[in-house]
């Protein structure tokens, strides 16, 4: 159990152009999603944290209005890069969980490259 | 101080080697410990949690020291797909996960 899915794999898009990626929970109800992004040689950094219904909780030098967050229900999250440019080029994987504080479970990643 | 802390490495062992990875964090109140493997271009699986009292896996060790604030992990009898970045995680309960940089591993034949 606990598989978590994301949908594009890879993507490819122009400069300018907005990317959704989504995020489900495949054999669970997941209250909190996370998205992170991972630069090359670099760590996770936590992006967000959406809880079903509500409003993501976004990390500090992330901007709300550029990556979009919906968690409308309880095995998916959707996220949206908007205006995306070169630097947004990353690996970006989301991770779900029962319940806040509890284990994690992570999705394949989504690799977008900005042209 | 970065919340936590990891050698890079790479470490180049051979195959068969005994290999440890240590990693410091700087939150006292941090409560949850784990070790998540990372392949290349991939996501982190986890690998384990840590305990206060120690942990063995297979041939896999973790130990927690509170006082010093450190974790390690330790690989016996390293194999080719031991190969692979480990990451070290902490998390203070209900805050979201906080990843190391990770340690790269190399089992050579």
């Amino acid at each position: 159990g606990a598989v978590v899915s994301q949908h594009p794999s890879w993507v490819i898009c122009k400069s300018g152009t907005s990317v959704k990626i989504e995020c489900r929970s495949l054999d669970f109800q997941a209250t909190t999603m996370f998205w992170y992004r991972q630069f090359p040689k670099q760590s996770l950094m936590l992006m967000a944290t959406s809880n079903e219904g509500s409003k993501a909780t976004y990390e500090q030098g992330v901007e709300k209005d550029k990556f979009l967050i919906n968690h409308a229900s309880l095995t998916l999250s959707t996220l949206t890069v908007t205006s995306a440019h070169p630097e947004d080029s990353s690996f970006y994987i989301c991770s779900a969980s029962r319940l806040a504080g509890y284990e994690q479970y992570f999705g394949p990643g989504t690799r977008l490259t900005v042209t | 101080r970065k919340e936590v802390e990891q050698d890079p490495g790479p470490f180049n062992v051979p195959e068969g080697a005994t290999v440890a990875f240590n990693c410091t964090y700087s939150n006292s109140a941090s409560q949850s410990f784990f070790w998540y493997r990372q392949d290349c271009r991939k996501e982190p699986k986890l690998l384990m949690s840590v305990y206060s009292s120690g942990n063995e896996d297979g041939r896999f060790t973790a130990q927690l020291n509170r006082a010093s604030q450190y974790i390690s992990l330790l690989i016996r009898d390293s194999k080719l797909s031991d190969s692979a970045t480990y990451l070290c995680v902490v998390t203070s309960g209900n805050t979201p996960l906080v990843f190391g940089k990770g340690t790269r591993l190399s089992v050579i034949a």
